[in-house]
């Protein structure tokens, strides 16, 4: 059973860069057709969906987040990571790992089937 | 971006009652439309996919359904474990959008 665990640091200052980083479990990250995805989620707020990686390392990032954001993926450590430039107080959000795979051909296409528990970053001097 | 637009933003409900929620769509996404059930400090769970496919260990109470651009997810007998906030979402385009959710509140 695949599991997805967020992990990185809970406070990070503003200007600075968030870091956040995904581990897999129970599954390989390199598995054709999937796509790993961040989503974010202000305080009482809606989800926002920052970018996805495939197993190839292509990454499709949210026009609104595009100057400020990398993933990359690690498959010697089967993880994937998130990094975000120029942080601001309006970055401060509970950010998910997600994986959704990426073909009609799926058990489950093209939906969020597999979410991390969370990881609440703050962004604040 | 596609735009989806919940309604209502949130209601209260009996156990028992029957509860629908729509979701629509600013232009043509065929029937890439996913909806989530989020509660408290938890993160958000697959219960309905491609429109009307009802997710693994979704109970039946569960049903979606889709005309055009407008999507509905019905919860035929509400239970007390279903008092939650649901978020439908595309994925017929990047970037990936959700609505704005609709909470369900116990009345």
């Amino acid at each position: 059973q695949v599991q997805l665990q967020e992990s990185g640091p809970g406070l990070v200052k503003p200007s600075e860069t968030l870091s956040l980083i995904c581990t897999v479990s129970g599954g390989s990250i390199s598995t054709e057709n999937y796509y790993w995805s961040w989503i974010r989620q202000p305080a009482g707020k809606e989800l926002e969906w920052i970018g996805h990686i495939d197993a190839r390392g292509r990454a499709t990032y949210n026009p609104s987040l595009k100057s400020r954001v990398t993933l990359s993926l690690d498959t010697s450590k089967n993880e994937f990571s998130l990094k975000l430039t120029s942080v601001t107080a309006t970055d401060t959000a509970v950010y998910y790992c997600a994986r959704d795979e990426g073909t009609i051909f799926a058990v489950v296409p093209f939906a969020f089937d597999i979410w991390g528990q969370g990881t609440m970053v703050t962004v604040s001097s | 971006d596609i735009r989806m637009t919940q309604s209502p933003s949130s209601l209260s409900a009996f156990v028992g009652d029957r509860v629908t929620i729509t979701c629509r769509a600013s232009q043509n996404i065929a029937r890439f439309l996913n909806w989530y059930q989020q509660k408290p400090g938890e993160a958000p769970k697959l219960l309905i996919y491609a429109a009307s496919n009802l997710h693994s260990g979704v109970p039946s109470r569960f049903r979606g359904s889709a005309s055009g651009t407008d999507f509905t997810l019905t919860i035929s007998s509400l239970q007390p474990e279903d008092f939650a906030t649901y978020y439908c979402q595309q994925s017929s385009n990047t970037p990936r959008t959700f609505g704005q959710g609709t909470r369900v509140e116990i009345k």
